[in-house]
């Protein structure tokens, strides 16, 4: 049973530009999170998605932004890409209900 | 929101030695996760423990939900334990909140 899986694992981007990153949840899920995490500090909230709408955002501009499809997969665009926005990037997901998250490996963004 | 603060910040231990982790939250909770991230980012669910005690192996943990604490245990220490641990608690907004976490090495 493949858990959650991120593409692409490594990615380097020029100040300006966009980028798209992609999610399958683990089977059976169907709550997708995404999450920012800066070196040396906790991963942060950035939206999730449930039943292909965003249900809930933390405090990230519009420059972040989100999809979820049918199948529950999922994907993250960063817009006008900033050096700050440098960091790993992991997806979670959990099954309906209360259970618990399952992360991804993430996506380590670096913006040049 | 939430606020989580984790301790010790820094852990040094030798290969067998025991360990306590410790998370205190600001608020109630609805649920909460502790996590090992490995060196290479990957975070890994160790125990989805809202409240009451759990064991996995070598590993366990206690969350008292009405104190607002949970405590991670390590016993006989090996150096696949080192990464970082953070505790994530779950509120009524049912994103995770992350503390900064407790950086574990283990030397042979």
């Amino acid at each position: 049973d493949a858990g959650v899986t991120q593409s692409p694992t490594h990615l380097i981007k020029t100040r300006g530009q966009q980028v798209t990153l992609r999610c399958s949840p683990k089977s059976g899920h169907d709550t997708v999170s995404w999450y920012q995490q800066a070196l040396g500090q906790g991963p942060q909230f950035i939206f999730q998605y449930y039943e292909e709408e965003e249900r809930q955002r933390g405090n990230f501009p519009d420059r972040f932004s989100g999809h979820q499809f049918p199948n529950y997969s999922s994907e993250l665009n960063v817009n006008a890409l900033l050096l700050g926005d440098s960091a790993l990037y992991l997806c979670a997901s959990r099954p309906e209900g209360l259970g618990g998250y399952t992360f991804g490996s993430g996506t380590r963004l670096t913006v040049v | 929101g939430i606020q989580v603060e984790q301790s010790p910040p820094d852990l040094i231990l030798q290969e067998g030695a025991n360990s306590t982790l410790r998370c205190n939250f600001s608020d109630s909770v609805n649920n909460l996760q502790w996590f090992h991230q490995n060196p290479w980012g990957q975070l890994i669910n160790l125990f989805y423990i809202p409240s009451g005690t759990k064991q996995n192996g070598r590993l366990s943990a206690t969350t008292v939900a009405t104190e607002r604490y949970s405590l991670l245990y390590i016993s006989s220490s090996q150096t696949t334990d080192s990464g970082v641990y953070f505790c994530a608690p779950r509120g009524g907004t049912d994103k995770l909140i992350f503390g900064t976490g407790t950086r574990l090495q283990v030397f042979p």
